[in-house]
């Protein structure tokens, strides 16, 4: 089973208001991460987790916080969201962090803030 | 910093004839290339990965060759079918870049028609 699983895969929000997207992997894979995709730009690592350890990306380093309580599940959080926010969410996984690993990809949460 | 570049926007395609979609790639070191596909409503899966030059790697039908003299990794199919209509979008990997973090191109919609 190669399957990463995010909800919602539609979230409503407004500005100001938080976001919690979750991810979910069953392949005991040690490497999760989150990208933000927008239309016409490719996608964008945020931050990623190797096992407990958080990495997050200096350029969004304060615009997003994340947790992985245990092996199988990762959250992202927006504190508060504004309309910049909105965007397709890609949570991904992989097993180690070589340069030649396969990422697994789930379907996406896709954010709209109004 | 590590970029990659990608045929842009929609290429449409009539079935039977052969698919090429470019990318080309900015690197400081000798990275892992990779082609993923997105289906309509589906998660971004690999499709092709290289790091060693002038080898083919082939699956369903699709091929890539890396060019490291070039900085290309162009994906190639002899016969386009309806069902490879997708989103493709190719990128690039480094052993010790900071992260290892996979890096996207914008990504190229193909589009097959009967």
């Amino acid at each position: 089973d190669t399957t990463v699983k995010q909800n919602p895969r539609y979230k409503l929000a407004r500005v100001g208001k938080p976001v919690n997207l979750i991810c979910s992997q069953t392949m005991n894979h040690d490497t999760m991460y989150w990208y933000q995709k927008k239309p016409n730009q490719a996608p964008k690592l945020l931050l990623f987790y190797y096992d407990k350890i958080l990495n997050r990306e200096a350029d969004t380093f304060e615009k997003f916080q994340s947790s992985r309580p245990n092996n199988s599940f990762c959250s992202l959080y927006i504190g508060s969201a504004g309309l910049e926010y909105s965007a397709m969410y890609l949570c991904a996984s992989s097993r180690g962090q070589g340069a030649g690993n396969t990422l697994y990809f789930g379907e996406g949460s896709r954010l709209i803030v109004v | 910093g590590d970029s990659v570049t990608q045929t842009e926007g929609l290429v449409t395609l009539t079935e039977g004839l052969p698919v090429m979609l470019n990318c080309t790639y900015q690197s400081t070191y000798s990275p892992f290339l990779f082609w993923y596909v997105q289906h309509l409503n589906e998660a971004p899966k690999l499709l092709l990965k290289s790091f060693t030059d002038n080898k083919r790697p082939e699956h369903q039908g699709f091929h890539a060759t890396l060019h490291k003299s070039s900085s290309s990794f162009h994906l190639q199919k002899s016969s386009a079918q309806l069902s490879d209509s997708a989103l493709y979008y190719c990128a690039l990997r480094n052993y010790g870049s900071s992260g290892n973090k996979l890096i996207f191109g914008i990504g190229t919609l193909l589009s097959v028609k009967p």
